[in-house]
Order: structure tokens, then sequence, then C-alpha cells
């Protein structure tokens, strides 16, 4: 099974700030097969970024996501106050198919 | 616009099944590329994935849910079930469907908190 590692585990940032979030798995991933999500409280999560670095429909050019093998980075260029929220990453493996990291909360300091 | 809706009792007594249903609107189950999948999320806590099932029959499961999980599906409904059993109260949480394009989870249910407490 591949861990997916999320750090920081709490992200604490201005408005305006740039927001750096890593995702590190056990064993090597497919960058086609990486995947980033954003939840709000009381939301589902809402995808962001798939194939490592593609932006899903209506995600707004500031959300970027980069990396390869082991190491996976989201980056928020410059935080809006809608963009404060908790983000994973996920990733398709063999047994079993899908798994999480433990998120990264991005909170207002 | 895809939409899933999850549906089922808020509240299962400790050793029974948890049933849920998702129905989907703007899409059709039968049609292929996709998997119809369930996710829970215990409160304040992480993602965990549950299983899928495709439209050839294939369902796949987490394996430390394996024993207890049948996904299954009814096409005439537009619609597939989770059923998980002899449930405690770590399978409390606020259970998700999700369409699963093999790259991502592109569209997502709201969600249904499901308490386990007698």
């Amino acid at each position: 099974e591949i861990v997916l590692t999320q750090s920081p585990g709490t992200l604490s940032l201005s408005p305006g700030e740039r927001a750096t979030l890593s995702c590190r798995a056990s064993q090597s991933v497919s960058s086609t097969y990486l995947v980033w999500y954003q939840q709000k409280p009381g939301q589902a999560p809402r995808l962001l970024i798939y194939s490592a670095s593609s932006r899903a429909t209506g995600i707004p050019d500031r959300f970027s996501g980069s990396g390869s093998g082991t190491d996976f980075t989201l980056t928020i260029s410059r935080l809006e106050p809608e963009d404060f929220a908790v983000y994973y990453c996920q990733q398709y493996g063999s047994s079993p198919q899908l798994t999480f990291g433990g998120g990264t909360k991005v909170e207002i300091k | 616009q895809v939409q899933l809706l999850e549906s089922g009792p808020g509240l299962v007594k400790p050793s029974q099944t948890l049933s849920l249903t998702c129905t989907v609107s703007g899409d059709s189950i039968t049609r292929g590329s996709y998997y119809w999948t369930w996710i829970r999320q215990p409160a304040g806590e992480g993602l965990e994935w549950i299983g899928r099932f495709y439209t050839s029959g294939t369902t796949n499961y987490n394996p430390s849910l394996k024993s207890r999980v049948t996904i299954s599906v009814d096409t005439s409904k537009n619609q597939f079930s989770l059923k998980l059993s002899s449930v405690t109260a770590a399978d409390t949480a606020v259970y998700y469907c999700a369409r699963d394009s093999s790259w991502a989870l592109d569209y997502w249910g709201q969600g249904t908190l499901v308490t386990v407490s007698s």
C-alpha cells in the first residue's frame, strides 16, 4: 500500500501570501494518478488538480501542482479569503486502488 | 451537470448493517469510463476510500473493510448502493458517493452523516 504523507499539518498564512503544500509518497507514484482536492467545512471535497499539474474546470490559475516520483507540491500563489480550507492529495494504486493523504489545513494567520 | 445524492438512515445500531444509496443524475451509471465510488470521513478526520463499482461488474474494495462491504448497482434507477455490515462506533462518519474517472474523483455527493449508536 502506498502511503501519502502531507506536510505541514497546518499552515498559518495571511491573505495575499503564497502557500506551498507537500505530499510525499512512500513509493513512486505516476504523475498521471496524483490528485489534489480542497475541502471547506461542511462541504464535500472539490477537485482542484489532476495528473499532478492539470487544473480542473473552473479552478483559478493561482492554484498549481507540480512534482514527480514521490514528491508532489500544491502551490497557491496568492491566498484569497476563500482559499482557507483543508487540502488533500490522493493517488491511484493497486490494492487499495485509491488512497488519500492526511490533509493540510490552511488557516488565516 | 452531473449530480450525486446520498440517502439512507442517519442512525444505525451497533452490529447492524449500514445501507446507503447514491442517486445519480446527469449521467448514466451504465455508461463506460467511470467507476462509482464510496468514501467516508469521520468527524474531524481525513478521507477513507471504501470501494468502487464499474459498469462491467468489477468491484474493488479497501482491504481494511473488504470483509464487511458490498457495493451494488440498480441500473433501472441509476443508483448504486453501499452495505457495511457489523458496524461499530468506529464506522460513524460522513459518507460520500463520487464519480471516479480513473484519474480523479470529479463529482461528489454532498455527503450524509451516519451515526452508529444504540
